[in-house]
């Protein structure tokens, strides 16, 4: 249980276009979402929280009009890069939490690797 | 800023040794502590997890120690095998204001190898 699965896994882009990474929870509810940043051998940085029906919250240094989140059902959160450009280049990921009876345990995806050229 | 760091970015060992994984946070109010394993390439894995009203907790394999006297956070994995070679992060969340979500704070990273 607690699946939580990420498309593409891989995404090559030209600098100036727009991706879009989809973030699913296969078989729970999450009323939560987060999304990451991992540049190589490095932690992963926090980049937004998203609750289910509104807006995301941003974590300081992040634009949020160059990562547009929207996290439209319980089981679905997408992060659109915009205008990507090569210092974009990074793994994505995102991770799900139920919430619900205090279970505030995040569950990661496998990650996204986009590579702007 | 206050950060959750760790003493050792590797650890090789033999297979079948126990690993011992350290970790040292600076946020004396964070409450809720959890390992994950990230294999290359992939999304963290939950390893466990401990709240601050305890200090000691056993998984499989697993035991994580928490010494809040010294704010020292530690992972033990048994008889450590080649699949338990990965990265291994700690993470704290810190309950501010009474609201019911913390933000996971990741650890910097330890390197663990395990050789056959």
């Amino acid at each position: 249980g607690a699946v939580v699965s990420q498309h593409p896994s891989r995404v090559i882009c030209k600098s100036g276009t727009s991706v879009k990474i989809e973030c699913r929870s296969l078989d729970f509810q999450a009323t939560t979402m987060f999304w990451y940043r991992q540049f190589p051998k490095k932690s992963l940085m926090l980049m937004a929280t998203s609750n289910e029906g509104s807006k995301a919250t941003y974590e300081q240094g992040v634009e949020k009009d160059k990562f547009l989140i929207n996290h439209a059902s319980l089981t679905l959160s997408t992060l659109t890069v915009t205008s990507a450009h090569p210092e974009d280049s990074s793994f994505y990921i995102c991770s799900a939490s139920p919430g619900a009876g205090g279970d505030e345990t995040q569950y990661f995806g496998p990650g996204t690797r986009l590579l702007v050229l | 800023g206050e950060s959750v760091g760790l003493h050792l970015p590797t650890l090789s060992v033999q297979e079948g040794d126990n690993s011992i994984i350290n970790c040292a946070y600076s946020n004396s109010a964070s409450d809720y502590f959890i390992w994950y394993k990230q294999e290359s390439g992939k999304g963290p894995q939950f390893i466990i997890d401990i709240r601050s009203n305890m200090d000691k907790r056993q998984g499989q394999r697993v035991t994580v120690l928490l010494n809040k006297t010294v704010k020292h956070l530690s992972l033990q994995i048994a008889a450590t095998q080649p699949g338990d070679s990965a990265v291994y992060f700690c993470a704290e969340i810190l309950h501010a204001g009474g609201t019911s979500y913390g933000k996971l704070t990741f650890g910097q990273g330890t390197i663990l190898t395990v050789h056959p």
